[in-house]
């Protein structure tokens, strides 16, 4: 079966950097790709973008950029989001679900609480 | 970048009623590309919908949806009790960038 299980939780100050991960299985994983969402504390979902496992490309929500990166390592199977200058409004939970550019996200990690704070 | 705006933002009604949620659009959409979640408390986001109207796998066929252009909807036939979660519309692959709308909370009245 398709599970995406994601590393545990942070915590970091201002001006720090995280880095998740999201290890894939029960598909092959260069065939889908990987999107991140994150979710403030008691807010809505937020698309922060996508890459593709095939080829790594990627597309990233227009007030994260220069700040985050997302990779993928085929080997492993596993997904990755960097996300640097961190400040306490990043506090959040962050997704990775499978899907990509034209594909829902159909499979969901079980979530990654980053929490920002001095 | 596309908004949507998911209205009402609260929906409060008892089991067995039907819920119309309601979805709509800055600009036009695919309808290929337009897809609704279900959150519970404390859960992740769950597929119901995609291309606007095909259940994803394993959703009860009391949710549906419908809709083109800007105005899209989702309707769950007869609440259970399981229903009661948050649901947010999501487009994707109309443009480089994918947008949320910022959810419709359905509750127990």
């Amino acid at each position: 079966q398709v599970q995406l299980v994601q590393s545990g939780a942070e915590v970091k100050k201002p001006g720090a950097s995280v880095k998740v991960s999201c290890k894939a299985s029960g598909y092959t994983f260069i065939t889908y790709g990987i999107t991140w969402v994150r979710q403030a504390p008691g807010q809505g979902l937020e698309w922060m973008g996508w890459i593709s496992a095939y080829n790594g490309d990627t597309n990233y929500a227009q007030k994260l950029q220069g700040r985050v990166t997302m990779t993928t390592d085929t080997p492993t199977s596993t997904a990755y989001m960097e996300l640097r200058s961190l400040r306490s409004d990043d506090t959040a939970m962050y997704y990775c679900a499978r899907g990509g550019r034209t594909t829902a996200a159909d499979y969901w990690g079980q979530g990654t609480l980053v929490t920002v704070s001095s | 970048e596309i908004v949507l705006t998911q209205s009402p933002g609260t929906l409060s009604l008892s089991p067995g009623e039907r819920a119309t949620l309601s979805c709509r659009a800055s600009q036009s959409v695919s309808s290929s590309y337009l897809a609704w979640y279900q959150q519970r408390p404390g859960q992740a986001p769950r597929l119901l919908i995609y291309g606007a109207s095909s259940r994803a796998t394993g959703i009860p066929d009391r949710f549906s949806g419908s809709g083109s252009g800007t105005d899209f909807t989702l309707t769950i036939s007869r609440l259970e009790p399981e229903d009661f979660a948050v649901y947010y519309c999501q487009q994707y692959g109309n443009s480089p960038l994918s947008t949320f709308g910022q959810g419709t909370k359905v509750e127990i009245k």
